[in-house]
């Protein structure tokens, strides 16, 4: 079955750690993006990528970093500068860049904690 | 700037009662609009959306949302909600002029017995 896979869902880190999490997706799909979620306030952008290697910084991309070697997969990585880490993060994609407006999958997400 | 409103940040109801989910957004441009569930510890499943056309759209599992441009609202309703329904509903609203997916807050549905 084609979908998104994001690893591990539960991740613990030290504080001052970086840590990468993992998105992979064998949709074919051209853009994928990354998204934060906390409590009461909803989704927000932090990287995405319109095709492979090439990406841009969302709404909320200090502390992160990301790369697209590869058309599947689009990990990011969550650095020591990323003030208030912990929350739930979500990969998606789309088809293609125009799709981004209507149509976005999205993975099964990963829970950080900092501590 | 453009935003979507989800007034009710949780909705307690009981199964096989009537629900209604409010989404409100900010701007009159042209708009696709969209209602994401998330069950509990999961990803964003596409519920049902609204690009054109008829004004009223109805997803699988019985609920149903209407496209109102001049209240800019969209609505997510079901006349009789189960168990399974318990999860966070989050509308989401393209403005065609950023062409960028903007999330509202989302609102908790917690049916019970």
């Amino acid at each position: 079955d084609g979908g998104i896979t994001q690893s591990p869902k539960y991740l613990f880190r030290k504080e001052g750690q970086n840590v990468t999490l993992s998105c992979e997706q064998n949709l074919n799909h051209d853009a994928m993006y990354w998204y934060r979620q906390d409590p009461g306030q909803g989704l927000r952008l932090i990287y995405y990528s319109q095709i492979v290697n090439d990406f841009q910084k969302g709404d909320i991309a200090e502390g992160y970093s990301v790369s697209r070697e590869k058309k599947e997969s689009f990990p990011l990585t969550v650095t020591s500068a990323q003030k208030n880490p912990t929350a739930f993060y979500l990969c998606a994609s789309s088809i293609d860049w125009a799709a981004r407006a209507y149509e976005q999958y999205f993975g099964p997400g990963t829970r950080l904690t900092v501590t | 700037a453009q935003s979507v409103t989800q007034l009710d940040s949780q909705v307690p109801v009981f199964e096989e009662a009537p629900v209604e989910l409010r989404c409100n957004y900010s701007s009159s441009v042209s708009v696709y609009l969209f209602w994401y569930v998330q069950y509990p510890n999961q990803g964003l499943q596409l519920l049902l959306k609204y690009l054109s056309g008829s004004t009223l759209v109805e997803s699988i599992n019985g609920f149903e949302a209407e496209f109102n441009k001049s209240q800019t609202s969209f609505h997510l309703r079901k006349p009789s909600v189960h168990i399974s329904d318990t999860a966070e509903y989050f509308c989401a609203v393209t403005f065609r002029t950023a062409s960028k997916l903007t999330f509202g807050t989302g609102t908790r549905l917690q049916v019970t017995l």
